[in-house]
C-alpha cells in the first residue's frame, strides 16, 4: 500500500512554456502533499505544502506565482512551473502524507513519487 | 539551518560488511526517520524511531536514537550491492506542522 504516482517522470520543454506535474496517491487519501526540489547530489528542498481544499503554504524564497500548486482532491496535487527557464531545470519530487487518524497523528511518514526531471532548453 | 546532518557524506564498503551512517539534528523532535533514494528516483521510507525510543530493528536495519546528543545512527548489516543508494535522515520536529526536514544525505556504495 501507500503508493504515490508522479507524472511525467521526465520532461523537456522550451524556455517560456509552462509544465504541469501531477502527484496522485493511489491507495490512500492524502490531506497533505509536499513538493520538493532536488539538485544533483544534494538534499531535498521543501518548496511548498499542499493542503486539500486550501491554498498551499510556500517556503521562504519560493515564488508562488512561479510554482502554482493545486490540491483539488484528496488524491491529487499538481505543480505547474509557469514560464519555465533553464534555471528551473531540476528534479521535482512530491510526497503525500496519509490522512490523520484519531487519536492525534503519531507518525509523519511521507510516501514519495518517483520524481520528475525537468529540463528547460 | 539544516536540521539533519549526516556523516559521512560518502561511504564505500565491500559487500558483506556493515555500513554505519550517522545523523545529527538541532531541535526537539517527535520522531526521526531514515529514507533511501536510488539514483534519479523518489525516496523510500525505511524506518521510523520515536523520540521515546532508543533502538529499533527492521530486517538488516538497526536504528539508534540518542536524544541527549541529538543524534541517530543507521546500521545496515551484511550489506549487499543492491544497498547502493543515497540515505537521508529526516526529522519530524515538534510543532513543525508536519514538515519533515531532510539531511544532506549519505551516498553508500557497496562493492560486489
Amino acid at each position: 500500500g501507500a503508493v504515490v504516482s508522479q507524472h511525467p517522470s521526465w520532461v523537456i520543454c522550451k524556455s517560456g512554456t509552462s509544465v504541469k506535474i501531477e502527484c496522485r496517491s493511489l491507495d490512500f487519501q492524502a490531506t497533505t502533499m509536499f513538493w520538493y526540489r532536488q539538485f544533483p547530489k544534494q538534499s531535498l528542498m521543501l518548496m511548498a505544502t499542499s493542503n486539500e481544499g486550501s491554498k498551499a503554504t510556500y517556503e521562504q524564497g519560493v515564488e508562488k506565482d512561479k510554482f502554482l500548486i493545486n490540491h483539488a482532491s484528496l488524491t491529487l496535487s499538481t505543480l505547474t512551473v509557469t514560464s519555465a527557464h533553464p534555471e528551473d531545470s531540476s528534479f521535482y519530487i512530491c510526497s503525500a502524507r496519509d490522512r490523520p487518524r484519531r487519536p492525534p497523528l503519531a507518525k509523519n511518514i511521507q510516501y514519495f513519487g518517483a520524481g520528475t526531471r525537468l529540463s528547460v532548453l | 539551518s539544516q536540521q539533519g546532518e549526516e556523516d559521512p557524506q560518502a561511504l564505500s564498503i565491500q559487500e558483506g560488511e556493515n555500513a554505519t551512517m550517522n545523523c545529527s539534528y538541532k531541535t526537539s523532535i517527535n520522531n526521526l526517520q531514515w529514507y533511501r533514494q536510488n539514483s534519479g528516483r523518489g525516496l523510500v521510507h525505511l524506518i521510523l524511531i520515536r523520540s521515546n525510543e532508543r533502538e529499533k530493528h527492521s530486517g538488516r536495519l538497526r536504528v539508534t536514537l540518542d536524544t541527549s546528543k541529538k543524534s541517530s545512527s543507521l546500521l545496515i548489516t551484511a550489506s549487499r550491492a543492491a544497498d547502493t543508494a543515497s540515505y537521508f535522515c529526516a526529522t519530524d520536529a515538534a510543532g513543525a506542522n508536519s514538515k519533515l526536514t531532510f539531511g544532506k544525505g549519505i551516498t553508500l556504495s557497496v562493492r560486489p
